[in-house]
């Protein structure tokens, strides 16, 4: 079974800290695996992907998430976060690329 | 390319009535997948559907219905409302990507059971 678990499901950070979004997952074959980040009253918009290709991984607006397999872990990390980062990020995995499997969600909050 | 667009954003309705959502995808993807989102659950992914067939289907009653259209439009349809089917319903389409699949979300219907 395919499962995905986010750790913390709010997440404060000042601005100008890191940023730290764990995530972990269970699939039965190495998987493709996914930031989303969405905003209020709107659907949920890309922020990388892992697809084998490299273990870390580069998205928008600064991001990056780093693929570890013996840790089954895909966390999502910014060097220095901004207001404008405060949302709701999820975690997705993909075994196959047919169906995709959501983390609960963790809510980033920004303080000034 | 215009992203997927959703109709309507946000609807009322009460118990016992029925809904139907639809969903137009981004141009030349032909999967369209359906998700209910609500605080508690999260997202639970509904239903797939390609090239006018439903190729997967998640753990929700059969009040949940869908449907693909030769133009990839896809519409959604509950019946007999509950007050628990209160939720935001996000369509996604999907498409290959360097090799690669990737899913693009619409912004959502707003569905309030009253």
């Amino acid at each position: 079974a395919q499962s995905v678990t986010q750790l913390g499901s709010h997440v404060s950070v000042s601005e100008g800290a890191l940023v730290l979004l764990r995530c972990n997952y269970s699939s039965s074959v190495p998987p493709y695996l996914f930031w989303y980040v969405q905003y209020p009253n709107q659907g949920l918009q890309l922020l990388l992907k892992y697809t084998s290709a490299a273990t870390l991984v580069k998205g928008i607006n600064g991001f990056e998430a780093e693929f570890k397999k013996s840790e089954t872990s895909f966390h999502l990390t910014k060097p220095s976060a901004h207001m404008s980062d405060a949302a709701e990020y999820f975690c997705a995995v993909s075994p196959t690329g047919n169906q995709f499997y959501f983390g609960t969600g963790t809510s980033l909050t920004v303080i000034p | 390319k215009a992203g997927v667009t959703q109709t309507p954003r946000y609807l009322i309705k009460t118990r016992g009535q029925q809904v139907t959502l639809s969903c137009s995808p981004i141009s030349g993807h032909r999967s369209v997948s359906w998700y209910q989102q609500t605080p508690g659950q999260g997202l639970q992914f509904l239903f797939e559907y390609f090239s006018e067939t439903q190729r997967n289907k998640g753990n929700f009653p059969g009040r949940f219905s869908g449907r693909q259209f030769s133009n990839s439009r896809s519409e959604m349809n509950v019946s007999t409302l509950e007050l628990g089917d209160s939720a935001l319903y996000l369509c996604a389409s999907r498409t290959v990507v360097g090799g690669s699949y990737e899913q693009y979300f619409g912004p959502g219907t707003r569905l309030t059971v009253t």
